[in-house]
């Protein structure tokens, strides 16, 4: 079945440092692929997504590539600020016809001032 | 205006009660889902409405219910509460099922059992 796999948290980083957030996923025909994030106390908003292979999802500084070959959708920035503190999921949605998202097991990022 | 609203924002319970979770949307969307998170913040889907009809029913014990009784409203109703039923529900709207639509999330409901 489809899953979609993050790399461990926590990230703590350094205000203006560069990030990366690794994410693969298993998946049957051509799914669409999302960043979520969730500040603390709050739900989930879309950060970006990406729907077909070598598409860029861009957002507030953030971005990820769908890379078909290598079935990874990396969320990437290049300086992190102190309020992008928070859990970061990635998401696919696969081709059925039910909206049904499968998350990763979210990245807590902390980054100090 | 709150795009997708959540009652209770806190609930606290006793094992075996039963108790009633609302959801409404004002986006005018088609979907709804409910969404379970763990204490170690994993996201699973419970269920999913498209225009009022269930469409996901993920493997989730009959004491849990949705009711959706319009295109803007999507209940949970949970039965003989559990210890493990402790969680954050979260619910969401899509403007539909098919293509790859942003999903919005309510505030989520934290839910203790004790």
């Amino acid at each position: 079945g489809n899953s979609v796999t993050q790399m461990e948290g926590p990230v703590t980083l350094s205000e203006e440092a560069f990030l990366t957030i690794n994410c693969t996923y298993t998946a049957t025909g051509y799914p669409s692929l999302f960043w979520y994030v969730q500040y603390p106390g709050e739900g989930l908003q879309l950060l970006l997504k990406a729907t077909k292979a070598d598409d860029k999802g861009s957002n507030k500084g953030f971005e990820a590539t769908y890379r078909k070959e290598t079935t990874s959708f990396h969320l990437e920035k290049g300086s992190v600020q102190v309020s992008d503190s928070a859990v970061y999921f990635c998401a696919l949605k696969g081709s059925s016809n039910t909206g049904k998202l499968i998350f990763g097991q979210g990245t807590t990022l902390q980054v100090k001032p | 205006d709150t795009a997708v609203s959540q009652t209770p924002k806190y609930l606290v319970t006793q094992m075996g009660n039963d108790k009633s979770i609302k959801c409404e949307q004002n986006l005018g969307h088609d979907t709804m889902y409910w969404y379970k998170q763990d204490s170690k913040k994993f996201l699973k889907i419970m269920f999913s409405y498209n225009n009022k009809e269930l469409i996901i029913n993920e493997t989730v014990p009959n004491r849990f219910s949705p009711k959706s009784p319009d295109k803007a409203h999507l209940n949970l109703h949970i039965n003989s509460l559990e210890l493990g039923d402790s969680a954050v529900y979260f619910c969401a709207s899509s403007q539909e099922a098919r293509a790859a639509y942003e999903q919005y999330f309510g505030p989520g409901t934290r839910l203790t059992v004790t």
